[in-house]
């Protein structure tokens, strides 16, 4: 079993819609969640972070913890052509640096 | 400010030799990060420096090693190198040494070295 988990996609959402991309995580002593995003060819950029259960919004980005059932989500309101890109989770355990493990992307489409 | 800087961008080498890739982390930041990302996969975490001092290893072969300078930049060297070392090899860096929950753990890519063994 992989210890980050992404649907690899493409996840195909119209311009406006949100897009719901979701990760789960093997490793109950996961504390840190990061959401990056890619590009083609582009390095990874990190989008949002999330430490507590529950939701956090920053623009039209929303990530959801529920650490109980081991599951992180991204949600993507109004979302743009330009959103189309892989979207990387990642998580890491408390006091564990900088070693993320990261899933293996969700490959977004948003069509005008 | 610049970002986390990387060279060079691109690299062709053939099987059995040896590559020293090079970063230089953002203003300010002590600790930097390897990772190598194969095409249609996650990054894989390779190494962490922070302060000069080795904080941790991923699970990859000898063959990888790196190290961190007095003004914080770093270098990953490969050696021997195999087909199946071809892939993008990040540096990331950030602030602290990634312990704890705090915003000065958040972790900045730079864009990359494309190595391609043949």
């Amino acid at each position: 079993q992989k210890e980050v988990e992404q649907n690899s996609g493409p996840l195909s959402v119209p311009e406006g819609a949100i897009a719901s991309l979701n990760c789960t995580y093997s490793d109950r002593g996961s504390q840190s969640f990061f959401w990056y995003r890619q590009y083609s060819g582009k390095s990874p950029e990190l989008i949002m972070f999330i430490y507590s259960n529950g939701d956090k919004e920053d623009g039209r980005f929303t990530a959801q913890l529920n650490k109980a059932s081991q599951y992180v989500s991204l949600l993507i309101r109004d979302s743009q052509p330009s959103d189309s890109a892989t979207y990387l989770c990642a998580v890491k355990l408390l006091n564990a640096g900088n070693m993320l493990t990261f899933g293996g992307g969700t490959r977004l489409m948003v069509k005008p | 400010d610049a970002g986390v800087t990387q060279s060079p961008t691109h690299l062709i080498k053939t099987r059995g030799q040896q590559v020293t890739l090079r970063c230089s982390p953002i203003s300010g930041h002590k600790s930097v990060s390897w990772y190598q990302q194969v095409l249609g996969q996650g990054p894989q975490f390779i190494f962490q420096y922070y302060e000069k001092e080795e904080r941790g290893r991923g699970n990859f072969p000898d063959r990888f090693s790196a190290r961190q300078f007095p003004n914080y930049s770093s270098e990953l060297n490969v050696n021997a190198l195999l087909l199946g070392d071809s892939a993008l090899y990040l540096c990331a860096s950030s602030v602290g040494p990634g312990q704890g929950l705090g915003a000065n753990e958040k972790l900045f890519f730079g864009s990359g070295t494309q190595l391609s063994v043949l």
